[in-house]
């Protein structure tokens, strides 16, 4: 099991984007993936989750309205994106697949750096 | 939401002492606890899953135990890859939350 994230990011306020979080070694479809937020020196926050095979997806409150988590099955790859990216959106973002029967992440990508800047 | 309250915040510590960790919920979550590890610049790793079970490949010096509201991580002889940031999270009801995290940091 491997979960690949893309690059990292700087962007200024206002802009779009999306980045990625790419599985291999296990059926895509078949497990709850989320993403978790860490800002710069703080604690881990979730922002949601998704499930590939129905496309079932949560948001955390906070996030709610502030991200877009999506999913494409035939590049087994998650997805969470922004419309207008704020400063205070720099931070490091880590996807996660779910532990098979518990809503617990047991294989993590290595971290999407975002940082947000004028 | 559920909040979870970890404690202590930080904690110094030898090698080879034996560490307790404490994760309080604001509701009963029953079993549905989990406790990661994170290293600096590193992903989280997972540690335990239903406030007992050892993922596979832990060392057994870690262990989980508590249900409720309460539970405690425990090294039993801390070796020095284990000053880390540890952290609680709650899985009984969506949106699962975090601890703050507990620092353990070289005496």
């Amino acid at each position: 099991v491997q979960l690949v994230q893309s690059g990292t990011e700087v962007k200024k306020p206002g802009e779009s984007l999306k980045i990625s979080c790419q599985a291999s070694g296990y059926k895509f479809s078949s497990y709850w993936i989320g993403w978790v937020r860490q800002m710069p020196g703080k604690g881990l926050e979730w922002m949601g989750i998704i499930y590939p095979g129905d496309f079932d997806t949560r948001y955390s409150p906070s996030f709610q309205g502030q991200v877009t988590i999506s999913a494409d099955t035939i590049i087994s790859t998650a997805y969470l994106q922004w419309s207008s990216l704020k400063a205070s959106d720099t931070a490091m973002y880590y996807c996660g697949r779910f532990k098979d029967g518990d809503y617990v992440i047991d294989y993590w990508g290595q971290g999407t750096l975002v940082t947000v800047s004028s | 939401d559920i909040q979870m309250t970890q404690s202590p915040s930080a904690l110094s510590a030898s090698v080879g002492d034996r560490v307790t960790i404490t994760c309080r919920a604001s509701q009963t979550i029953d079993i549905y606890l989990a406790w990661y590890l994170q290293k600096p610049g590193k992903a989280p790793k997972l540690l335990i899953y239903k406030a007992s079970s050892l993922e596979s490949g832990v060392p057994s010096r870690f262990s989980g135990s508590g249900s409720g509201t309460e539970f405690t991580l425990t090294i039993s002889s801390l070796r020095p890859d284990d000053f880390a940031t540890y952290y609680c999270q709650q899985y009984l009801s969506y949106p699962y939350t975090f601890g703050q995290g507990t620092k353990l940091e070289i005496k």
